[in-house]
C-alpha cells in the first residue's frame, strides 16, 4: 500500500512570495490533514477535510493561508504572501475515517522564507 | 483545552537497554485516545503504539509498551532493547472523537552504540 505522497520535499522562497504544496493520501481515506511543525516542536493542526469538505480550519491563517481539496483526494496548501515565520515544516496526513482512526503521515516539506 | 506536556527534551540510552519517555495530557473528557509517533532524522512520522482511553490494559507493540494511569493523566512509553534505529524525535499524541490531534513537544532520543 502507497503511503502519504507530497511535493515538493524542499522549497526555498523569499518573503512576500507565494507557495504550494500538494499532497496525495493513501488511497481510500476520507480525511486529509496539514500540519505545521516549526523546529523544535510538534506538529500543530492546520486544516482538516474530510472528502471534499473542510472540517476544522480554526487555526489556519485565513489571510494569507489557503487550502482546497476539490475532489476529495488530493489537497494542495497554499501560502500568499508568505512570511520568515512560515518558514516550518508542513506535513501532511490521512486517516480512512475522522474519531479515532490513526493518522498517516507524508514525507513532510520543508520550507525556508528569506 | 486539551494539551499535551513531554517533561523531557532530550534523553540518550545504551544499544540494548530500556528507556522510558514521559507524556502527561490534560483533558476533562472521559473517551480519548493516546499516540506515541516516532520521526527519525528523515522526518516521515511513523506509528509507535496507540492506546484506547477506555481499556485498562496497556499497550504493547514488540519492544514498544505504554504505562497508562488514567486518573494520574499520563501515558508513558517504555522502549525495551534499545536499537540504534530508535533514535529519533518521539511525540506524545491526544484525540478525542472528532480527531483534533494535539502533539506534545517531543523527545529527542539518541541510542549509543
Amino acid at each position: 500500500e502507497a503511503g502519504v505522497a507530497q511535493s515538493p520535499r524542499y522549497k526555498i522562497i523569499e518573503k512576500r512570495q507565494s507557495v504550494a504544496f500538494w499532497c496525495n493520501p493513501i488511497s481510500g481515506h476520507a480525511t486529509l490533514y496539514w500540519y505545521q511543525q516549526i523546529l523544535g516542536q510538534g506538529p500543530k493542526l492546520l486544516i482538516q477535510f474530510q472528502n471534499n469538505g473542510v472540517v476544522d480550519d480554526s487555526q489556519l491563517p485565513k489571510d494569507r493561508f489557503s487550502a482546497e481539496r476539490l475532489k476529495g483526494v488530493d489537497s494542495t496548501l497554499k501560502i500568499q504572501p508568505a512570511k520568515l515565520e512560515d518558514s516550518a515544516v508542513y506535513l501532511c496526513a490521512s486517516s480512512f475515517l475522522r474519531g479515532q482512526e490513526t493518522q498517516y503521515f507524508g514525507p513532510g516539506t520543508r520550507l525556508l522564507v528569506l | 483545552a486539551q494539551t499535551v506536556t513531554q517533561s523531557q527534551p532530550e534523553m540518550s540510552v545504551q544499544e540494548a537497554e530500556t528507556v522510558t519517555l514521559s507524556c502527561t495530557y490534560d483533558t476533562s473528557e472521559n473517551n480519548y485516545y493516546l499516540f506515541w509517533y516516532k520521526q527519525p532524522p528523515s522526518r516521515q512520522m511513523i506509528l509507535v503504539i496507540r492506546q484506547e482511553a477506555y481499556k485498562q490494559q496497556n499497550a504493547t507493540e514488540n519492544r514498544f509498551s505504554v504505562n497508562f494511569q488514567k486518573a494520574a493523566k499520563s501515558f508513558s512509553l517504555k522502549i525495551s532493547d534499545s536499537q540504534l534505529g530508535d533514535t529519533a524525535m518521539y511525540f506524545c499524541a491526544f484525540t478525542r472523537n472528532n480527531n483534533d490531534m494535539r502533539f506534545g513537544a517531543g523527545t529527542r532520543l539518541t541510542v549509543k552504540p
